[in-house]
């Protein structure tokens, strides 16, 4: 089964709005992370932002803020006043506690974001 | 000053070859790592080394052997190149303490076999 769901291949959204992003996990962990990723099309992985299981507040970076619903296990990734350099792929990652040094990121498989002018 | 730098950027060649790739890091991390990026963007851990001793080996061919001669390097070596190698590897370095270690990835090695 799959551990990390993104459920939207490819958004759109118009310049200066905002988008989300959706990712939903799973682990019968208590301790995790939560990490989303930026690949805009030079190719490089960005990190944009990190949520651990025991954080009360949703985590925020500039404009990037996750809307962290725990009993839900889903982790949002909310782009505000979206730029025309946020076209990119976003990636959801998970950490869970368990596991020493064999610890992996789990990976979801994409949303493309494109942002129209 | 890049912090997890690899090399080449792009390497093309002939099927059957065999070819490295390089990569450094200056974080002064102790775990490394090389992740395989297929066509569909899917990311995928091949593996990892904590302080030079291998920690992640997934089901991955043995014709891709991982060398790390100290805590800022770990190299990848690739025998007998196929067509289904061809995509992205790109290199990573991380603290490994916490739940939290992000991961610093290099700028991706495009190999194409042709």
């Amino acid at each position: 089964a799959q551990k990390i769901t993104q459920t939207q291949p490819g958004m759109f959204v118009q310049e200066k709005e905002a988008v989300t992003l959706d990712c939903t996990y799973d682990t019968s962990d208590q301790s995790y992370g939560l990490f989303w990723y930026k690949q805009p099309s030079s190719g490089e992985m960005i990190f944009l932002i990190y949520q651990g299981s025991y954080d009360e507040q949703n985590a925020t970076e500039g404009r990037y803020s996750l809307n962290f619903q725990k009993a839900r296990k889903s982790a949002n990734l909310v782009i505000s006043a979206s730029q025309l350099g946020d076209s990119a792929m976003y990636f959801c990652a998970m950490r869970e506690g368990r596991g020493g040094n064999n610890r992996k990121l789990i990976w979801g498989l994409g949303t493309s974001l494109a942002v129209n002018p | 000053d890049t912090a997890v730098s690899q090399t080449p950027k792009y390497l093309v060649t002939q099927m059957g070859n065999d070819k490295s790739i390089k990569c450094e890091q200056n974080l002064g991390h102790d775990t490394m790592y090389w992740y395989k990026q297929d066509s569909k963007k899917f990311l995928k851990i091949m593996f990892s080394y904590n302080n030079k001793e291998l920690i992640i080996n997934e089901t991955v061919p043995n014709r891709f052997s991982p060398k790390s001669p100290d805590k800022a390097h770990l190299n990848l070596h690739i025998n007998s190149l196929e067509l289904g190698d061809s995509a992205v590897y790109f290199c990573a370095s991380s603290h490994m303490r916490q739940t939290n270690e992000k991961l610093f990835f290099g700028s991706g090695t495009q190999l194409s076999v042709l």
